[in-house]
């Protein structure tokens, strides 16, 4: 039972490309959602999303695509990357609410913007 | 506009003595609220919760505190011990919007020999 994995751990990007964060859980939750965290900022929503196909934004969602197909995936898509997207990027995976009220996240991705 | 606020960035701790971090909070419709341990290069790891219909709930040596009417909660780790050096965050949402965990900053908790 992995949990919720993410990769890479880290990655350098230049001004203007683009990537995507992977996020998988094989917990079979129906929520997921991905946060950043940036210093005395906490941890801030960016999208999440209730099930295979449903997605909405959170905090902050500019500059950042989402999509879910399945379950088990929850990628996340910088179109084109700036410096101001520079952070930790978090991805969970949580129950409905009549379930056990908590989030799993992942260990994180170091995400550098030159 | 931050709906939760973690006031108190840093909080150093005598091992054995008592941590108290707070968290206060402006949305009134909140009525679920988490409390997370980190450590560095690691996911947030779930510690302790509580529902708006409670005002107490312990887990061990951990006790989390709602004060409704000052929108306020603070989480009590007694004794505090070395493997409790670590950020804490605390985080808030309503049930009508599972899914829009609300989070504070932080506090970093420093518990010395």
């Amino acid at each position: 039972n992995a949990g919720v994995t993410q990769t890479p751990k880290f990655q350098v990007l230049k001004t203007g490309q683009s990537m995507t964060l992977q996020c998988a859980q094989d917990m079979n939750h129906e929520y997921m959602s991905w946060y950043r965290q940036d210093p005395g900022m906490g941890l801030r929503l960016i999208h999440y999303s209730v099930g295979a196909g449903i997605t909405d934004q959170g905090e902050v969602p500019n500059g950042y695509n989402v999509s879910r197909s399945t379950t088990e995936d929850f990628p996340l898509r910088l179109l084109s990357a700036a410096p101001s997207q520079t952070s930790v990027y978090f991805c969970a995976s949580f129950s409905p609410p009549q379930g056990e009220k908590t989030q799993y996240f992942g260990p994180g991705t170091r995400l550098l913007v030159l | 506009d931050q709906q939760v606020k973690q006031n108190s960035p840093s909080l150093s701790v005598q091992e054995g003595r008592i941590s108290i971090l707070n968290c206060d909070y402006t949305n009134s419709m909140f009525d679920y609220f988490l409390w997370y341990k980190k450590y560095p290069a690691e996911g947030p790891t779930f510690l302790i919760s509580i529902s708006s219909i409670k005002d107490k709930n312990e887990d061990g040596r951990f006790t989390v505190f709602l004060n409704k009417s000052a929108k306020h909660l603070s989480l009590h780790i007694v004794p505090s011990q070395p493997g409790d050096s670590a950020v804490y965050f605390c985080a808030a949402l309503t049930t009508d919007s599972w899914g829009k965990f609300q989070f504070g900053a932080g506090t970093q908790v420093v518990v010395t020999p």
